[in-house]
């Protein structure tokens, strides 16, 4: 099993350009998130999933749209980059009803955008 | 609103010594989870322990201990004879149940504990 994957693992942007970032599980989980790691402020919930066409907003939801019309994909789109969006975005997932509330986080994407 | 504090930003110690990382969070939540992370500086995240708020019973694994105060709300984790790899972020997170499901959590993470062990 390859875990959570996400692609690219680094990009660099111009402001005012699209993209999107890939998150893929094979552990048939039904919980995705997005997060987003900016230095000295941890990790930050961007949306989330509870299943397969669904999301909803976390905490920094703002300038982000998601997809999840696979269950085991996630997708975060920029549709229009922002200097404010450089920063490290991991993708993490968990199965409803396990016990611990464990989240598997994939490698990471580094983004800048210039 | 949920809340874990990681008052030490960056601990510098030499390789054999003992440090404590410090956690304290705040919570409304009967039950829920506390989990320590690490991030070495190849960035991924590594998963290193996770308690129950039911479970106080303290935990070592290895050069790892993790003791948990439910009176205090802290959850402080101590590396013994630290070593060069130990050299990374730790953050320690907290489940919080997200609306209107009742069921979907997410993590609330401190800032993170850059810890330094050197030769």
């Amino acid at each position: 099993n390859a875990g959570v994957t996400q692609t690219p693992k680094f990009r660099v942007l111009k402001t005012g350009q699209s993209m999107t970032l890939l998150c893929a599980q094979d552990m048939n989980h039904e919980y995705m998130y997005w997060y987003r790691q900016d230095p000295g402020m941890g990790l930050r919930l961007i949306h989330y999933s509870v299943g397969e066409g669904t999301t909803a907003k976390g905490e920094v939801p703002d300038g982000y749209n998601v997809s999840r019309l696979k269950k085991q994909n996630f997708l975060l789109g920029l549709e229009s980059a922002a200097p404010s969006q450089t920063s490290v975005y991991f993708c993490a997932s968990r199965q409803t009803g396990a016990s611990g509330d464990e989240q598997y986080f994939g490698p990471g994407t580094r983004l800048t955008v210039t | 609103a949920q809340k874990v504090t990681q008052a030490q930003t960056e601990i510098s110690v030499v390789e054999k010594e003992d440090v404590t990382l410090d956690c304290v969070y705040e919570t409304r939540d009967t039950t829920y989870y506390l989990f320590w992370y690490k991030q070495p500086p190849s960035g991924e995240l590594v998963f290193l322990i996770r308690r129950n708020s039911f479970d106080e019973q303290n935990e070592i694994s290895g050069r790892y201990s993790w003791n948990f105060q439910k009176s205090t709300s802290s959850f402080n984790f101590t590396i013994t004879a630290s070593q060069v790899v130990d050299s990374a972020v730790y953050f320690c997170a907290l489940s919080e149940t997200l609306p209107p499901s009742g069921t979907a959590s997410k993590l609330t993470f401190g800032t993170g504990t850059r810890l330094q062990v050197t030769l």
